[in-house]
């Protein structure tokens, strides 16, 4: 079993609509969980950042983590067509490595 | 601000032949990783320089692969000899320190025939 589980997709959304990407995570040593965004033929970038439980809200997206089910969730509003992209999450144990441990990436295509 | 520059952006080469990649990380960065992305999977971690000291290569297979940071800017990472299973994204990242942002690169992909 993977430490970081996230389903592939692909996911297909109209234009505006909302849309929910999910992983979920069995080790419990993780406090650090992320958000990339990867569009094709590019390097990964991070979207969103948030330590241990919570929500964090920027702009139109959302990241919610909730540690007793050991899962994340990243929300986005108003999806645009240029939203098209693949998303990574991605976590830490922090401390003296932080290594990232990422998932397998949803791939998202926003229709116009 | 420029960006983690890798070099070359694709590359293909026949099995059993060597390969090297090039990383220059975003200046002032002391943390430089190399990752590996096959098609479809999330990065992993290959290894991590804090300055010219690697920290961490525990997922580095050393019999083909080896890595070097001179002088703690540039860094390499070689592949002598490729295997099929070789065929995949090498990406570059780098960050101000090991608990800060990493910035990737665009990666070279390689292919190997």
């Amino acid at each position: 079993q993977k430490e970081v589980e996230q389903d592939p997709g692909p996911l297909s959304v109209p234009e505006g609509a909302i849309v929910s990407l999910n992983c979920t995570y069995s080790n419990s040593a993780f406090q650090y969980f992320m958000w990339y965004r990867q569009y094709s033929r590019k390097g990964p970038e991070l979207l969103m950042y948030t330590y241990s439980s919570g929500n964090k809200e920027d702009g139109r997206f959302t990241a919610q983590v909730d540690k007793s089910s050991k899962y994340i969730s990243l929300f986005i509003r108003d999806s645009q067509p240029s939203d098209s992209a693949t998303y990574l999450c991605a976590m830490s144990r922090g401390g003296a490595t932080n290594k990232l441990i990422f998932g397998t990436g949803t791939l998202l295509a926003v229709q116009p | 601000e420029a960006g983690v520059v890798q070099s070359p952006r694709y590359k293909i080469i026949e099995k059993k032949q060597p390969v090297a990649f090039w990383c220059n990380p975003i200046s002032g960065h002391n943390t430089l990783y190399w990752y590996l992305q096959n098609l479809g999977q999330g990065p992993e971690l290959l290894i991590r320089y804090e300055n010219e000291e690697a920290v961490d290569d525990s997922q580095l297979p050393k019999d083909r692969f080896s890595a070097e940071r001179l002088k703690g800017v540039d860094s390499t990472l070689k592949i002598q000899p490729a295997e099929l299973g070789d065929s995949a994204v090498y990406l570059c990242a780098s960050s101000l320190g090991p608990y800060n942002e990493q910035f990737f690169g665009p990666g070279t992909r390689l292919t190997v025939l």
